[in-house]
């Protein structure tokens, strides 16, 4: 099974900063990652999908990058409504999926 | 509009049986898989498996395999994930979410089934 570890597990920034959050797998996925925000009392969000791709009605600051086993998602500016937790996911054997453990990105 | 619209919360005691229920509209359910996802309190999100809707092909994760059995009402655009005996540890939040065809992303998500498993 692929297992997905994603770092840091809490992040502080203010808004306004640039926030990289990070996907490591433990063998290559190919591209087959997506990237889900996830508020408090919703289900998660997809924003990003085969590791570069932005989904529908997401905003351009929003980035994902990587290939292999290492990705990153950037957003590039924080708008105070991307504090969220973010969980990346990956399809490589496309029968199947996992999810990374996710990331808090938190207000500092 | 896509909706994805899941059954209400359920208190249960261990041991007993559960159905919950995930009703698409909007879409043609037969055209899209569904997955079922997991949320334990405090914890990430987990991948418990996928349905096909037009041929009932299914597919757990190790993790729920023999665990929980996934299936569909077609007629009635109804996905269902349920339990035979439940313990405890299946105290969690479950999430129905439906599979894009083209990207594999799950694009539209249920509202999420609380299910609580106490003595």
């Amino acid at each position: 099974e692929i297992v997905l570890t994603q770092s840091p597990a809490t992040l502080s920034l203010s808004p306004g900063d640039r926030a990289t959050l990070s996907c490591r797998a433990t063998q290559s996925v190919s591209t087959y990652l997506a990237w889900y925000q996830q508020k408090p009392g919703q289900p998660p969000r997809l924003l990003i999908y085969d590791a570069s791709n932005r989904a529908t009605g997401i905003p351009a600051r929003f980035s994902g990058s990587g290939s292999g086993t290492d990705f990153t998602l950037t957003i590039s500016s924080l708008e105070p409504e991307d504090f969220a937790v973010y969980y990346c996911q990956q399809r490589r054997n496309w029968l199947m999926y996992t999810f990374g453990q996710g990331t808090k990105l938190e207000i500092k | 509009e896509v909706h994805l619209v899941q059954s209400g919360a359920e208190v249960k005691k261990p041991g007993e049986s559960l159905r919950i229920a995930c009703k698409g509209s909007g879409y043609n359910f037969t055209s899209y898989w569904i997955s079922w996802v997991r949320h334990m309190p405090g914890k990430g999100l987990e991948w418990m498996g996928r349905f096909d809707p037009s041929d009932s092909y299914t597919i757990y994760s190790p993790s729920f395999q023999g665990h929980v059995t996934i299936s569909a009402d077609k007629s009635i655009s109804t996905a269902y994930l349920q339990w035979s005996s439940l313990k405890a540890s299946d105290t969690a939040l479950y999430y129905c979410a439906r599979i894009q065809e083209s990207s594999y992303g799950f694009d539209y998500w249920g509202q999420g089934t609380l299910v609580t498993v106490s003595s």
